[in-house]
């Protein structure tokens, strides 16, 4: 399978704990996004990359928060000190970026479900 | 700020009626639009998309959507449904040229295809 691929599938914590997902973009792109959705509601963005550099971070992006794509392949998003507010489903999309063809949509991932008890 | 609505949180259509799902959206320059489906405990799939051109846009799965600017609308459309087509369908927005990369999402509408 060549899509995006994101690991653990499912995560439950106790409030408190920290917790890191793991995501694996499309091998040829260089964009990485990060959103959150909760139930009942369309993904929210969270933050972007471009190749291992972080251009941008939505306000929703607390400092309990932090994102890293260290080679510009795969990325990771911790959350550290949870809280059951952070209960949600953290996808993770891939896009390519340039002028080529394509560049433009995003294929997400099937996203980590987090439960914060 | 660039926004999204989908006015109706479920549709229902029995099996080979056409349907439509709406949206509309604000953007302050040109947007990008698409829309993307979402089955149970899945990630989201891209279904189509709106660049520039043609108002009318084909995607998978026998679905379009149709671009009308002087409404700002973005309504996905299928001529016969098919019960499998029922899953959660997003609309998303972004600007155009526009710093921002991320897209905007809808709230979401749950489409039904009863048998």
């Amino acid at each position: 399978d060549t899509g995006v691929s994101q690991d653990p599938r499912h995560k439950i914590t106790k409030r408190g704990q920290n917790v890191t997902f793991r995501c694996d973009p499309i091998s040829e792109h260089n964009r990485l996004y990060w959103y959150r959705q909760t139930l009942g509601q369309g993904p929210e963005f969270l933050t972007y990359f471009q190749n291992e550099a972080q251009l941008e971070k939505s306000r929703l992006l607390s400092d309990r928060f932090s994102a890293e794509r260290p080679k510009g392949s795969f990325s990771t998003l911790e959350i550290q000190r949870t809280e059951q507010g952070d209960s949600a489903m953290y996808l993770c999309a891939s896009s390519l970026a340039g002028r080529r063809e394509g560049r433009f949509e995003q294929f997400f991932g099937p996203g980590t479900r987090l439960t914060v008890l | 700020a660039q926004s999204v609505a989908q006015p109706e949180d479920q549709v229902n259509v029995a099996e080979g009626n056409p349907l439509t799902v709406k949206c509309t959206y604000s953007v302050s320059g040109n947007p990008y639009l698409f829309w993307y489906v979402q089955y149970p405990n899945r990630g989201l799939q891209f279904l189509l998309k709106y660049i520039t051109g043609d108002n009318l846009v084909k995607g998978s799965y026998g679905f379009e959507a149709e671009f009308n600017k002087s409404q700002t609308s973005f309504h996905l459309k299928k001529p016969s449904a098919l019960v499998s087509d029922s899953a959660l369908y997003f609309c998303a927005v972004r600007d155009r040229p526009g710093s921002a990369r991320q897209l905007t999402f809808g709230s979401g509408t749950q489409l039904t295809v009863l048998p």
